[in-house]
């Protein structure tokens, strides 16, 4: 069955601390994964895409990495700040046909950040 | 400003009664998407269109109906047939193509009194 899980369901870090969030999936064949961030009542918006053939992806202050071997994802957040408090959700698309994707949404995992 | 799209952010509803979730984009996408979002869940795929005036069930399709009449337009009518419609729904649009980032807009909360 094809599925992604998130860890920890929850998580709080004080401000100017670094944090990292797990993604394991099962979805195959695998095509690529994305890392989105999710505000309190608003819509995702999406931090980095990766390939089975790439292992890490920046984007700021975030940074992603991927092993297709394993199947798993990380997403490091360096110097979080009181904005990153967020839920981060990882999404993988398999290459098995469909014309909607094939998107496997994970749960999220929900960040606080203290002052 | 391009941008999607969706009203009203909040919406009430009596038990019974048909509602109409409105969703529009401006990024000249073809492809455009329904999701559900519920508390502890990853987001459910309702409905999807690949382009005008064709649409596509998703894993949840049961008491939910959609139209694309316009290209910039995917409303989602959430029936009297859907047993638990309270949630978070997203639309989102996309390039056509399987592959391609899709952009969300920033929801709208259903709730059932």
């Amino acid at each position: 069955k094809n599925q992604v899980e998130q860890s920890p369901q929850s998580l709080i870090i004080l401000e100017g601390k670094n944090c990292t969030l797990q993604c394991n999936y099962t979805v195959s064949p695998f095509s690529n994964l994305r890392w989105y961030k999710q505000d309190t009542g608003r819509g995702p918006v999406s931090l980095t895409i990766m390939t089975f053939s790439e292992n890490t992806k920046s984007n700021g202050r975030y940074t992603a990495t991927l092993d297709a071997d394993t199947k798993q994802s990380s997403l490091h957040i360096t110097a979080s700040q009181l904005s990153d408090s967020a839920s981060y959700i990882c999404v993988a698309r398999g290459n098995y046909g469909g014309s909607q994707g094939n998107l496997i949404f994970g749960k999220g995992t929900k960040l606080s950040v203290k002052p | 400003d391009g941008g999607i799209t969706q009203s009203p952010k909040y919406l009430f509803r009596k038990e019974g009664q048909n509602v109409t979730l409105s969703c529009e984009q401006n990024l000249n996408h073809d492809a455009m998407y329904w999701y559900r979002q519920d508390p502890g869940q990853g987001l459910r795929l309702i409905y999807y269109s690949q382009i005008v005036n064709d649409f596509q069930k998703g894993d949840i399709a049961e008491g939910y109906s959609v139209s694309r009449e316009k290209k910039e337009s995917f409303p989602l009518t959430v029936t009297s047939a859907q047993k638990n419609p309270t949630a978070f729904y997203l639309c989102a649009s996309s390039i056509r193509g399987a592959y391609n980032e899709q952009f969300f807009g920033p929801g709208t909360r259903l709730t059932v009194l």
